[in-house]
């Protein structure tokens, strides 16, 4: 089974509409971090927001905030009012400490690509 | 604060050779962390270092493997090559604070193999 479930292989946006990127998860960890990160096309990666299995509230960071819902599974990225500057692959990823080995896994991604 | 360098950006190898990639992490970051990014596979954790030790590992054989110096830059090495191999190498530094995850990532090495 997938770890890592990211259903939007692609996603086209008109500017200034707020987005969200589906994400949903498997662990059976019950202490887990959520991470998005942005890949624009120069490769390389870029951390924009981190969500812990504990937090209670949703965390925020500028205009990206991340949707938990924990029972769902599923920690969805949500941009507001976006911008040509967003277009990108979007990448979910979990951290599990399984048997003391810590481990990041990926989602397959997501492309966004804003309109004009 | 200069960021994660990474060297060579690209480099061209045939099947059977080995090559190493090198990481430098951002100035008082310990841990470097090891992925690779492929079209078929997307992106893999390979290992991260932390004080010259591995700590963490993914699922990779034993062709891959890695070191850390007491600068705290890292080498990846992978011997035997595979045309598989080819991919999007990036590495990732972090500090004491952050857990795997929060990390910043250098630009890549493109290793392809013919």
């Amino acid at each position: 089974a997938q770890k890592i479930t990211q259903t939007q292989p692609g996603m086209f946006v008109q500017e200034k509409e707020a987005v969200t990127l589906d994400c949903t998860y498997d662990t059976s960890d019950p202490s887990y971090g959520l991470f998005w990160y942005k890949q624009p096309s120069s490769g390389e990666m870029i951390f924009l927001i981190y969500q812990g299995s504990y937090d209670q509230q949703n965390a925020t960071e500028g205009r990206y905030s991340l949707n938990f819902q924990k029972a769902r599974k599923s920690a969805n990225l949500v941009i507001s009012a976006s911008q040509l500057g967003d277009s990108a692959m979007y990448f979910c990823a979990m951290r599990e400490a399984l048997e003391g080995n810590e481990k990041l896994t990926f989602g397959t991604g997501t492309r966004l690509t804003i309109i004009p | 604060k200069a960021g994660v360098t990474q060297t060579p950006r690209y480099l061209i190898k045939t099947r059977g050779q080995q090559v190493t990639l090198s990481c430098s992490p951002i100035s008082g970051h310990r841990s470097v962390s090891w992925y690779q990014q492929t079209p078929g596979q997307g992106l893999q954790f390979l290992f991260e270092y932390f004080s010259e030790t591995q700590r963490n590992k993914g699922n990779f054989p034993g062709r891959f493997s890695g070191r850390q110096f007491s600068n705290s830059r890292s080498e990846m090495n992978v011997s035997t090559l595979e045309l598989g191999d080819s991919a999007l190498y990036l590495c990732a530094s972090r500090g004491l604070a952050g857990g795997l995850g929060e990390q910043y990532f250098g630009p890549g090495t493109r290793l392809t193999v013919t």
